[in-house]
């Protein structure tokens, strides 16, 4: 069964330093995969997302992620935070086939930024 | 571009009362999906529209649960009658067509004493 891990359920960092979310998945062909964003009483924001092509995704607010085939993770990535990254970040893969998108997300890791 | 609209944004209910939650999509928008994310986990999907017929509800508590798309624009998602573990955020999500990006609103959060 399709599945999403993100093994971290809080993580703090300090303002200034890099930051590296992991997001394993178990999915039976090439996925899709997203990071979306949550701020406190806000809905999801799409950060990035990885359909095929180069590995290596740029996303918004100075986010990356990576696609790694053989460890099944798509980890994502910023070189230094800032105190406006507090949020909850969500993995997600979706199984596409003709028009059908089922998102299935991870159960989330809530960032905290130290000044 | 006006995103993705959801009302009410707040809803305190007893048990065994009715709800409903409504949503506007973004226009031109074919699909729509409605979320429901429990405090502590990530969203998982209810039911996805379309246009105005319904793709997938597989995970739908139909008993209690019902949603509509009537004209293929906004929905309405009703519970009725309301248990405890529904107490949640209601997402309301739409994309393009199937399979494209989703877009997000804000949520309506729903809690049943």
């Amino acid at each position: 069964a399709q599945s999403v891990t993100q093994p971290d359920i809080h993580i703090t960092v300090s303002e200034g330093a890099s930051l590296e979310l992991r997001c394993n998945y178990s999915y039976g062909a090439t996925p899709y995969l997203f990071w979306y964003v949550q701020s406190p009483g806000q809905g999801l924001q799409l950060l990035l997302k990885y359909f095929s092509g180069d590995t290596l995704v740029q996303g918004i607010k100075g986010f990356e992620a990576e696609f790694k085939r053989s460890q099944s993770s798509f980890n994502l990535r910023k070189p230094s935070v800032h105190w406006s990254d507090a949020a909850e970040y969500f993995c997600a893969v979706g199984p596409f086939s003709g028009g059908y998108n089922k998102l299935i997300f991870g159960a989330g890791t809530r960032l905290a930024v130290h000044p | 571009e006006a995103g993705v609209a959801q009302s009410p944004r707040y809803k305190i209910i007893e048990k065994r009362q009715s709800v409903a939650f409504w949503c506007n999509p973004i226009s031109g928008h074919a699909t729509l999906y409605w979320y429901q994310q429990i405090l502590g986990q990530g969203p998982k999907l209810l039911i996805q529209f379309q246009n105005n017929g319904v793709v997938d509800d597989s995970q739908l508590p139909k008993d209690r649960f019902s949603a509509e798309r009537l004209k293929g624009v906004d929905s309405t998602l009703k519970i009725q009658p309301a248990k405890l573990e529904d107490s949640a955020v209601y997402l309301c999500a739409s994309s393009l067509k199937g399979g494209d990006t989703q877009y997000f609103g804000p949520g309506t959060r729903l809690t049943v004493l």
